[in-house]
Order: C-alpha cells, then sequence, then structure tokens
C-alpha cells in the first residue's frame, strides 16, 4: 500500500508569519508531487506542482522536494487569514497516472 | 480560465437506488478520474479513463460502479445499487496529458438516505 502522510494540525501561525508544512511518501519511485488547498466542503484547488529536486516558487508558495529522503513541503510566507485550509499532499506513482492524496494539514491563520 | 464542471451539486437518493453522477472535463484534456472523499477521511482514487476505457481502478471501484464517456464532453460515474457507505463528496478530475497536474471539479455531495 502506497502511503502519502502529513501531520493533521491544526497548524496555527499568526498573520505575516511562515507557515511550514511536511509531507512523507513510501512510493521510492514516484515521480509528480502536488499541493491542493481544500476549503471546508469545496473541491482540491492545485497550488504547487514539482517533478525534481530542490526547491520552486510561485508567489508566497514554495515547494520543497528531496526524493532521497522522500519528503516534500511546502512554505506559505507572510500568511493571510485567506489561507487557513487544509493542504493537501498529492503523489504521483511510478505508473504515472492516479494520485494518491495525504490525509492533510490543517492551517490557522490568526490575524 | 477553463473548469472541470460536476452537476448535480447534491445528490439525495434512497438506498438501493442506481444514481449517475456527471462531470465535463477540461475540453482539450485526454485523461479523466473520478475521487471520492467521505466526511473527515482522505481524497481516494476511484478510477481512471483514458482513450475510452478504464485504465486503472482501485479496490472500491468494483462492480456496482461503472463509468461512461457517452458523448465528446460527458464523463459519468454511475453506482447501480447505492449503499449507505456510497455517502460521499465525488470529485471528477481532468488532465491534458501525462504528468501535468490533474484539476478537480467543484463535486457532487451524494447523501444516501
Amino acid at each position: 500500500q502506497k502511503e502519502v502522510e502529513q501531520n493533521s494540525g491544526p497548524l496555527s501561525v499568526p498573520e505575516g508569519a511562515i507557515a511550514s508544512l511536511n509531507c512523507t511518501y513510501s512510493d521510492r519511485v514516484s515521480q509528480s508531487f502536488f499541493w491542493y488547498r481544500q476549503y471546508s466542503g469545496k473541491s482540491p484547488e492545485l497550488i504547487m506542482s514539482i517533478y525534481s529536486n530542490g526547491d520552486k516558487e510561485d508567489g508566497r508558495f514554495t515547494a520543497q522536494l528531496n526524493k532521497a529522503s522522500q519528503y516534500v513541503s511546502l512554505l506559505i510566507r507572510d500568511s493571510q487569514p485567506s489561507d487557513s485550509a487544509t493542504y493537501l499532499c498529492a503523489v504521483v506513482g511510478a505508473a504515472g497516472n492516479k494520485l494518491t492524496f495525504g490525509g492533510g494539514t490543517r492551517v490557522l491563520v490568526k490575524p | 480560465e477553463p473548469e472541470v464542471t460536476q452537476t448535480p451539486s447534491h445528490q439525495v437518493t434512497q438506498m438501493g437506488q442506481e444514481v449517475i453522477l456527471r462531470c465535463v472535463p477540461i475540453s482539450n484534456h485526454l485523461y479523466f478520474y473520478w475521487y471520492r472523499q467521505i466526511l473527515g477521511q482522505k481524497v481516494e482514487f476511484l478510477v481512471s479513463f483514458y482513450n475510452n476505457e478504464i485504465s486503472e481502478k482501485s479496490e472500491i471501484f468494483d462492480d456496482q460502479f461503472s463509468v461512461e464517456r457517452p458523448d465528446g464532453s460527458n464523463f459519468t460515474l454511475k453506482i447501480r445499487s447505492t449503499k449507505l457507505e456510497d455517502s460521499a463528496m465525488y470529485f471528477c478530475a481532468s488532465r491534458q496529458q501525462a504528468n501535468q497536474p490533474q484539476h478537480f471539479g467543484d463535486g457532487t455531495r451524494l447523501s444516501i438516505l
């Protein structure tokens, strides 16, 4: 069973601070990694994709991938109350098809 | 920006009844998916569809489930005889090419009574 693990939180951060989220995965040959944001009762919304080791920045978001250690992380800089949501880590395995999701980390940004 | 659309947004059905959930993927996308999320649980893969056939399915996707692409735009999920445990949010997703991100529709909340 290929697993994706996240700390469920809640991760409470003050407005303007950096939120740091981590995700580990068990399938060593996973090839694609995604972060989705999910507001309560809504669908997953893609915020970042990363495919190779290192950092990838997009606005206030930075994704980091370390395939040797089998983890992927997400940094949210200058956190805003609107960033309060559950962040889902999702991985595509060697077959290159379906997404396997982690349970999500709930982030609360306090004004 | 193109988006995946799903109908209905909420479906209430009696146990044992058939239900069809509908999706219109993004128009130039080639890969189509159904996922479900039981309240408070992970998003789970159900089935993927490519080139007019199922490419992969999970253990959840048993004989009670079927998918169809009846025309060039719609992608449907049918549950033949619904059970209480089928109550969940069902998400349709699509992507353009292999290794591209999947984009999700707003989901259908299925409630089985």
